[in-house]
């Protein structure tokens, strides 16, 4: 079955320390595989997202992930975290060919200390 | 402003009542989305349509239905609402492009509140 882990549930980093959020996934097909954001009481933003090629890719504000397929991870990473990155982080995956359902992580909650 | 409209933004109201959740995907996008978002299950998903018909379906009640209609626009229906009903609401849409260019793109949500 289809699944997604972020096994760290809430994780607490000082402004400009580096960030890493992990992210594992279980899914038989080549995956399509996101990174959202959502603050208190918003929507879903995209921050970065992996379809084919390069296993590195950028996103938005200073984030990157990189695919590890041997692993079956997409870690999100950001070297220096600001204080306006506090938020809920979500990994998702769906299936690479049909762009059907969306399977989310339970998300991780960032607190960013001054 | 991200292309997906979702009315309304609140929603109050009482145990047993029925609510439509309305929502207007990005233009051009044919498939549509909707989640329910609460604290002790996630983001779970409940049904996509593409282009009017019934694509898949998750974790839907049977009290809940949804719709897509000719002009692509969303509705869902709770029904017979109880208190554990109460989360937020998100429809989404998509667009395949190539090249990896397609993705989805989320509402902001509405939050339903059963009292």
């Amino acid at each position: 079955a289809q699944s997604v882990t972020q096994p760290d549930i809430h994780i607490t980093v000082s402004e400009g320390a580096s960030l890493e959020l992990r992210c594992n996934y279980s899914y038989g097909a080549t995956p399509y595989l996101f990174w959202y954001v959502q603050s208190p009481g918003q929507g879903l933003q995209l921050l970065l997202k992996y379809f084919s090629g390069d296993t590195l890719v950028q996103g938005i504000k200073g984030f990157e992930a990189e695919f590890k397929r041997s692993q079956s991870s997409f870690n999100l990473r950001k070297p220096s975290v600001h204080w306006s990155d506090a938020a809920e982080y979500f990994c998702a995956v769906t299936r690479g060919s049909t762009l059907g359902r969306l399977y989310f992580g339970r998300g991780t909650q960032l607190t960013v200390w001054p | 402003d991200s292309g997906v409209t979702q009315t309304p933004k609140h929603l109050i109201t009482a145990t047993g009542q029925r609510v439509t959740l309305r929502c207007s995907p990005r233009s051009g996008d044919l498939s549509v989305y909707w989640y329910q978002q609460s604290l002790d299950q996630g983001l779970q998903f409940l049904i996509q349509y593409y282009n009017g018909e019934e694509r898949a379906k998750g974790n839907i009640l049977e009290r809940f239905s949804a719709q897509q209609f000719p002009d692509l626009h969303s509705e869902l229906n709770l029904s017979s609402l109880e208190l554990g009903d109460s989360a937020l609401y998100f429809c989404a849409s998509s667009t395949r492009g190539r090249g990896g260019s397609g993705g989805y793109t989320f509402g902001s949500g509405t939050r339903l509140t059963v009292v």
